[in-house]
This record gives C-alpha cells, sequence and structure tokens, in this order.
C-alpha cells in the first residue's frame, strides 16, 4: 500500500464550473476524512465518513459541497458552481478506527499530499 | 474544541535539538495530546501523541507537563529535513474523528 492517493494533484477552474476530487485510501482504512487549507492557515475539517456513512459535516461545508463514498472504499469530493474563495488545498486522509466503545487516544490520521483548487 | 497556543516561528541549527513549546490550558480530562507536522506540498504527517507520560518514538520526543496545561515536542537532532510547519493539537477521545489544526509553529533549520 502507497499511503493515501489524492488526484489530480492540480485543478485550474474558471468561475462557475464544477470540480471533482478523488481519494483512495489506505485499504484497511475505514475511516475518511476531508479537509480544506487556505495559505497560512492549518486544515480545516470538511467532513468524514466510517465505511460508507457520512457521519459529520462541517459548517464550512456549504450546498455546492458534496462528498460521496460509495462502497466504503475511495472517496469523490464535488465543488459545484465553483467561487474564487474555494480556491483552497483539499486534503484527504485516512484512519482505522476501532469497533464501537473501544476508545483510544491514538486513531492515527494518515493525509495524502492534497488536490490544490486555483478558481480563476 | 480546546485550543492549543503556539509561537508563530523557531530557528535552529541543523544536528541541534529543537523544542517547541504547546500551551492548552483548558485540556480536559478526554483530551490526548497530538503532534503532526507539514512539510513543504505535503499533507500533514502524525508525528507522535500522549495523555499524561512523557513518550519517545523514532520521530521525536514529547514530555508534557505534570497539569497537563502545556506540553513540549523535542526533536532531538535536527537536520534540515525537518523543516516544517509543526501543529500541536487536542483530540478529544470521546469525540475523536475531528483534528483541529491551529497555525502551528514554522520550524526554520540552519545548515
Amino acid at each position: 500500500d502507497t499511503g493515501v492517493s489524492q488526484n489530480p494533484r492540480h485543478k485550474i477552474t474558471k468561475r462557475g464550473q464544477n470540480v471533482t476530487f478523488r481519494c483512495d485510501p489506505i485499504s484497511e482504512h475505514n475511516r475518511l476524512y476531508w479537509y480544506r487549507q487556505t495559505l497560512g492557515q492549518g486544515p480545516e475539517f470538511l467532513t468524514y465518513f466510517q465505511n460508507e456513512a457520512q457521519l459529520e459535516k462541517s459548517r464550512l461545508l456549504s450546498d455546492r459541497f458534496s462528498a460521496e463514498r460509495p462502497k466504503g472504499s475511495f472517496s469523490t469530493l464535488e465543488i459545484q458552481r465553483t467561487e474564487q474563495g474555494d480556491s483552497a488545498m483539499y486534503l484527504c486522509a485516512s484512519s482505522s478506527h476501532l469497533r464501537a466503545g473501544v476508545l483510544s487516544g491514538a486513531n492515527v490520521l494518515t493525509f495524502g499530499a492534497g488536490s490544490r483548487l486555483t478558481v480563476l | 474544541d480546546a485550543k492549543t497556543t503556539q509561537p508563530n516561528s523557531m530557528e535552529s541549527n541543523e544536528e541541534e535539538p529543537v523544542h517547541l513549546p504547546c500551551n492548552h490550558s483548558t485540556i480536559s480530562g478526554t483530551d490526548y495530546i497530538h503532534w503532526y507536522r507539514q512539510l513543504p506540498s505535503q499533507g500533514p504527517e502524525y508525528v507522535i501523541h500522549g495523555l499524561t507520560s512523557n513518550v519517545n518514538n523514532r520521530m521525536a520526543s514529547l514530555a508534557i507537563a505534570e497539569d497537563r496545561k502545556s506540553s513540549t515536542l523535542i526533536l532531538h537532532r535536527a537536520t534540515l529535513r525537518d523543516a516544517a510547519v509543526y501543529y500541536c493539537i487536542l483530540r478529544d477521545v470521546t469525540n475523536d474523528y475531528k483534528l483541529s489544526f491551529g497555525a502551528g509553529t514554522t520550524v526554520t533549520v540552519r545548515a
């Protein structure tokens, strides 16, 4: 396994266009996360999946954003009608979550290299 | 989310130790202290985590104050490859899906 893979690495688009990013997590990881990072800031949580279920969405995730993880493996993040403010690095991460009822302080996230979006 | 406070930047010379402080005065009993770092043009990577006791791994050491209101990440011998942004994050074990990143500390290593 080569880690978390994200595609495309760079995307330049015009305002109003739709874009889609793909994330392939580490195969045995059941959790998948999306984060957004703008220049000079730390990553911000957008949403996460446990298997195929989307369990939490940040208020940052407007109606123009949609994420899916149809078979509990890869995930896509789609942005419709892009705006210049959407320009950012979109990071995907995955982790292996223990069974329900078992608490662990570990739950280490493995991040991909990110997909950089530039909206002109 | 519990907050952490880190210096904006630190400089070090190659082969010397680096001590990165983090204040987390509002830490709760279910918060673990996690450190991640982000090298240029890469996603963040896990460095170390701890709860109460000091921790060591191949990358770094984590020293946690007795009252848990502060911690220090120690890079024993900085190399040029350690130049990165280092993030100190509190992770609630009962709500562990979210990592809340701050702005982190930018570490510069001089050759």
